[in-house]
């Protein structure tokens, strides 16, 4: 049984750009969530997806956007990347709402 | 607003030692759930242990136990017996639950756990 996939696993872009993470929830999780965690920081709340829609949003602004598709797959997207978005981002998915997140093992995005 | 405070920045434990890890935190709502999460250098996130607002026993997992006081709004982590691959950050979180099926989970700064040999 896969757990939660991310990929890639590391990524480098230069200020300015686009960028696209991917996440594949584990088998039977509808929900997925998306974590921002900086150098020595806990993880930060972006949002969430549950049925192809933004369910929940945490305090990004709009460069920061995402999909889910129809198998409960995901994407991250962040535009005009800064130097600040360098930072270790996590995929969650769960069952429901009293089950414990899994996470994946995050994909490291360095901006120079 | 969900508020989460890990007062240990760092400890160092003896192998085979017992550790406890402080969490306290802060919320207004009645329902929600507590978390711990290990983080190795690799990045991953593994999940330990849950204990629900609602639950009168303390949630037990193999080594790790949960000393859940509702009063003072504390949840710290206990690991039995200490090994070597316990080292890691250690991650307190909470998620309210609600009827609107919020799973936001709000965390702590970590804990950086070293066990000497």
């Amino acid at each position: 049984d896969a757990g939660v996939t991310q990929s890639p696993t590391h990524l480098i872009k230069t200020r300015g750009q686009q960028v696209t993470l991917r996440c594949s929830p584990k088998s039977g999780h509808d929900t997925v969530s998306w974590y921002q965690q900086a150098l020595g920081q806990g993880p930060q709340f972006i949002f969430q997806y549950y049925e192809e829609e933004e369910r929940q949003r945490g305090n990004f602004p709009d460069r920061f956007s995402g999909h889910q598709f129809p198998n409960y797959s995901s994407e991250l997207n962040v535009n005009a990347l800064l130097l600040g978005d360098s930072a270790l981002y996590l995929c969650a998915s769960s069952l429901d709402k009293f089950s414990p997140l899994h996470f994946g093992n995050g994909t490291r995005l360095t901006v120079t | 607003a969900q508020k989460i405070t890990q007062t240990q920045p760092g400890m160092f434990v003896q192998e085979k030692e017992a550790v406890t890890l402080d969490c306290t935190y802060d919320t207004s709502d009645q329902s929600y759930g507590l978390f711990w999460y290990k983080q190795p250098s690799s990045g991953e996130m593994i999940f330990l242990i849950y204990q629900g607002s609602y639950d009168e026993q303390n949630a037990t997992e193999g080594r790790y136990s949960l000393n859940f006081q509702k009063a003072r709004k504390s949840a710290n982590l206990v690991i039995s017996a200490s090994q070597l691959g316990d080292s890691a950050m250690y991650f307190c979180a909470m998620r309210e639950i609600s009827n609107f099926g919020n799973e936001k989970l709000t965390f702590g700064t970590g804990t950086r756990l070293t066990i000497i040999p």
